[in-house]
């Protein structure tokens, strides 16, 4: 399986400020169809997880633009240009171009 | 566009349970469907996937123990799970896309807990 990591694992933010989770794959993502699936994932305490970004960087519908996603192959990243407090739980890069695997996690919280 | 499991329980090692998934605000035949879970305080892992052309893929983790279905009349999906394992206690999440391996849509999960 296409193993996922991510970095860091737990994140202390201060509100209003910036933050950036990196996320790499055991191999390249890029599919044979020439698309990359890289997903987002937000899970908020007691909560189901909410994807918030699919295909690297297409936010879905009602995701703050303050989301971005980038990157290409085997390194990507999930930013937050603003933080707020309703952004706090964890978040998962998942890959979908092999059998789906999903990264540890990272910890959102605030300072 | 609603999921709602439920099935859930506890259970003995060794035992069954049938989980299901109602949906609602679409149609499970039209969408690729999945089952995710997700382990006490820990991180997620795909179990099974339906696609709409009604192929099934697992988990090597539960391959051969658990079947993916689904009633396209009931609009339901299900994951039938046997020869359970205290490994297989998580939460399972439904969940459904258009595109295949990926969950746009998740229902609100469903604890499964294997002890004796």
């Amino acid at each position: 399986d296409v193993v996922m990591t991510q970095s860091p694992l737990s994140l202390p933010v201060t509100l209003g400020q910036p933050a950036s989770i990196s996320c790499t794959s055991s191999q390249n993502l890029v599919h044979s169809d020439g698309n990359t699936y890289l997903h987002w994932f937000q899970q908020r305490p007691g909560h189901s997880p909410r994807r918030l970004i699919y295909k690297v960087s297409n936010r879905d519908s009602g995701v703050p633009d303050r989301f971005s996603g980038s990157g290409s192959g085997t390194d990507f990243t999930l930013k937050i240009s603003r933080v707020e407090a309703e952004d706090v739980g964890v978040y998962y890069c998942m890959q979908g171009t092999y059998w789906p695997t999903f990264g540890p996690g990272t910890k959102v919280d605030i300072k | 566009v609603q999921l709602v499991e439920s099935g859930g329980g506890l259970i003995q090692p060794g035992g069954s349970l049938r989980l299901s998934c109602a949906a609602s605000g679409f149609s499970v035949r039209t969408k690729f469907m999945s089952w995710v879970r997700q382990a006490p305080g820990k991180g997620l892992e795909w179990v099974s996937i339906i696609y709409t052309d009604g192929a099934t893929f697992y988990a090597d983790s539960v391959k051969g123990r658990f079947t993916i279905s689904r009633d396209n009349y009931e609009n339901t999906l299900f994951l039938q799970m046997s020869s359970l394992r205290a490994e297989d206690t998580a939460v399972y999440f439904c969940g459904g896309c258009e595109m295949a391996n990926n969950m746009k849509y998740w229902g609100q999960g469903t604890l499964v807990t294997v002890s004796s």
